[in-house]
């Protein structure tokens, strides 16, 4: 059974920075590529970014390109997103979601999503 | 830049047919898939529709999707209604860059 579990969330001061993570199971992470996607309060769906499944490519959404950072480690099966220079409009519940199918050179739809984390973003 | 627009929201009764509209803005709606999410109160979004009209294992029949080239548009049509089907509904595509597009959602509301 596809499980995904994001982690780190909490309260950040604007301008500092937070790693969250997702823990990943019941698949063949190597395989997959991932994305992150987030949702502010009360609004809508926001795609962020999306690694490769062999983590040789990086695609990023213009509201947070070079802000925000996403990596994969295979052994452990845990893929990561460093947000760096926080606003407060950043945040949100962030989701970690797996793509639809398999070994693909880009994105693909977004097939199992977790149960999110969250991040305020406050003085 | 290449954007969807679906309506705030929709309503209508048990049992009955409501569609939700999905328009493409700065780029042909045909050149990339559209896909529908679900997200019920308080949780994760869920695919009821990929790849313009497919289902994944597990999402009832009453779900489909379809693309109409002439209004650059796309659908997700539900039918027989259920109490059950009230959620947010996202169309979602892609940039010719590589990125994933959200529409702003639509709020369906079963009487």
């Amino acid at each position: 059974q596809v499980h995904l579990e994001e982690s780190g969330g909490g309260v950040v001061q604007p301008g500092k920075s937070l790693r969250l993570s997702c823990a990943a199971a019941g698949f063949t992470f190597s395989h997959y590529g991932m994305h992150w996607v987030r949702q502010a309060p009360g609004k809508g769906l926001e795609w962020l970014t999306y690694i490769l499944y062999d983590g040789s490519e990086q695609f990023y959404a213009d509201s947070v390109k070079g802000r925000f950072t996403m990596s994969r480690d295979d052994s452990t099966q845990t893929v990561v997103l460093q947000m760096q220079r926080l606003k407060t409009e950043d945040t949100a519940v962030y989701y970690c979601v797996r793509d639809g199918r398999p070994l693909l050179r880009s994105l693909d739809w977004l097939g199992t999503w977790g149960q999110g984390t969250k991040v305020t973003v406050s003085s | 830049n290449f954007m969807l627009t679906q309506p705030p929201s929709v309503s209508e009764s048990p049992g009955q047919t409501v569609t939700i509209s999905c328009t493409a803005s700065g780029g042909n709606i045909g050149r990339n898939y559209v896909q529908w999410y679900q997200q019920r109160p308080t949780s994760a979004p869920t695919t009821v529709i990929y790849e313009d009209n497919q289902r994944p294992s597990g999402v009832p029949n009453r779900f489909s999707g379809s693309i109409d080239y002439s209004s650059n548009s796309a659908s997700l049509t539900i039918s027989g209604l259920k109490t059950e089907d009230e959620a947010d509904y996202y169309c979602q595509s892609y940039t010719d860059i590589n990125q994933a597009v959200f529409g702003g959602g639509t709020k369906l509301t079963v009487l």
